[in-house]
């Protein structure tokens, strides 16, 4: 069945970096473009960043621009984000998900990961 | 970055009931809007997606309408597993900005 598993949360200082890992199955990975969504304790889900199936175009939020970083391994079936100079505002847990159809970059989240966390804190 | 506001951000309501949530986008973003239901402690479900299709597997209780800047989510007939926060998010620009989320209750 189509699963996405995130990776990499965990607990780390203010400065510091953290690089997610979300692997997919079940469906062919190197298709379709994949976005990272979060969401802060209690709060509303925000965005985070895109990237097209192919990696040929990347988008962030502004509140990670120039900090975090997209990438993906079409031969591992792999999307990750790199994460530098967090903060304690993205403290949260991180959601991939799987853009609805392939090839496009403007469609609906069809299915997501169960997210991992990620706690900022000296 | 264009803006989503969902209304009301909680309500309460009864099993039965039919309820309906609105989303407003602050620019037209044409059909390009999804709904999403999300439980405590879970990843968020796709309802809705281009304003009214109905994702497979989603019970036909739910319903989607709208376009350019003005949309809603309507539940016919309240089961108790739809008690949950429900999210508009558009996807018509590179932002993919979601509601801030509306938390149904039951009352």
């Amino acid at each position: 069945q189509v699963q996405l598993v995130e990776s990499g949360g965990g607990v780390v200082q203010p400065g510091g970096s953290l690089r997610l890992s979300c692997a997919a199955s079940g469906f062919t990975f190197s298709s379709y473009g994949m976005h990272w969504v979060r969401q802060a304790p209690g709060k509303g889900l925000e965005w985070v960043a895109f990237i097209r199936y192919d990696g040929s175009n990347k988008y962030y939020a502004d509140s990670v621009k120039g900090r975090f970083t997209i990438s993906r391994d079409n031969s591992k079936n792999t999307l990750y984000l790199q994460m530098n100079s967090l903060r304690a505002e993205d403290t949260a847990v991180y959601y991939c998900a799987k853009v609805g159809r392939p090839t496009v970059g403007d469609d609906a989240f069809d299915i997501w990961g169960q997210g991992t966390m990620v706690t900022v804190s000296s | 970055a264009i803006r989503m506001t969902q209304s009301p951000s909680s309500f309460s309501a009864s099993t039965g009931d039919r309820v309906t949530i609105t989303c407003r986008a602050s620019q037209g973003i044409s059909s390009y809007l999804a709904w999403y239901q999300q439980k405590p402690g879970k990843a968020p479900k796709l309802l809705i997606y281009a304003a009214s299709t109905l994702q497979s597997g989603v019970p036909s209780r739910f319903s989607g309408s709208g376009s350019g800047t003005d949309f809603t989510l309507t539940i016919s007939c309240l089961q108790s597993e739809d008690f949950a926060t429900y999210y508009c998010q558009q996807y018509y620009s590179y932002s993919y900005t979601f509601g801030q989320g509306t938390k149904l209750e039951i009352k």
